[in-house]
């Protein structure tokens, strides 16, 4: 079965604080994704990686960025966390072309 | 750019069939996803269609129209383990990125 895993569940932290998520994933995947959850909008991609090092941005990468320094971990980062950025953030790992997996979430609360 | 619509909830009997839809208008296209989505939990894939016509799955079927941008997940048998949220999705032509619809929430009552 394919696992992938988000360091927490659920997270507090205060505005203007440095954020990281992380998403491990244990199929060798190539492809990683980054996605925001908000009630009515569905689900919206904020980085992609194809490959360790490499990125693109999603519709939304804004305020965020991503580091890919292992095949299977992507990190997601939130330089001074906004109020805007309180969700459900959601990993995803993929084979090139293929469907993609999705981690439990990591549902952030910025106070 | 990409255009995803599906109806933001609807409600269903247990037994009975529902028929979800999804309308979209997208800049390229490479196939479409359904997962499945239950409160608190990870979207999970149910189907996939990259060509037109009808695919089965037990108690799930998903139907694609490319000429008129249209899909729909068909459910049978409604159980109330059923309830949670569909979401609709097309993959860009590369074949990595996929786009989402809103969710559709589907609550099955007794």
């Amino acid at each position: 079965d394919v696992k992938v895993t988000q360091s927490s569940r659920y997270l507090v932290k205060r505005t203007g604080e440095k954020v990281f998520l992380e998403c491990v994933q244990d199929m060798d995947h190539e492809n990683m994704f980054w996605y925001r959850q908000d009630p009515g909008l569905g689900l919206r991609l904020i980085y992609f990686s194809y490959d360790v090092k490499m990125k693109e941005k999603g519709d939304i990468p804004e305020g965020y960025s991503v580091s890919r320094e292992k095949k299977e971990r992507f990190s997601l980062i939130l330089e001074s966390a906004s109020t805007n950025q309180t969700s459900m953030y959601l990993c995803a790992s993929s084979p090139p072309g293929e469907t993609q997996y999705f981690g439990p979430g990591t549902r952030l609360l910025v106070l | 750019g990409q255009n995803i619509d599906q109806p933001t909830e609807m409600t269903a009997t247990e037994g009975a069939i529902v028929q979800i839809n999804c309308t979209y208008q997208t800049s390229g296209f490479n196939g479409l996803f359904w997962y499945q989505q239950h409160a608190g939990e990870a979207p999970t894939f149910l189907s996939y269609n990259v060509l037109d016509g009808l695919e089965e799955k037990g108690r799930f079927s998903s139907f694609l129209s490319r000429s008129k941008g249209y899909s729909y997940l068909l459910l049978k048998e409604l159980q109330m383990k059923d309830s949670a949220s569909y979401l609709c999705a097309v993959r860009d032509n590369a074949g990595n990125m996929l786009t989402f619809g809103g969710g559709t929430r589907l609550m099955v009552k007794p």
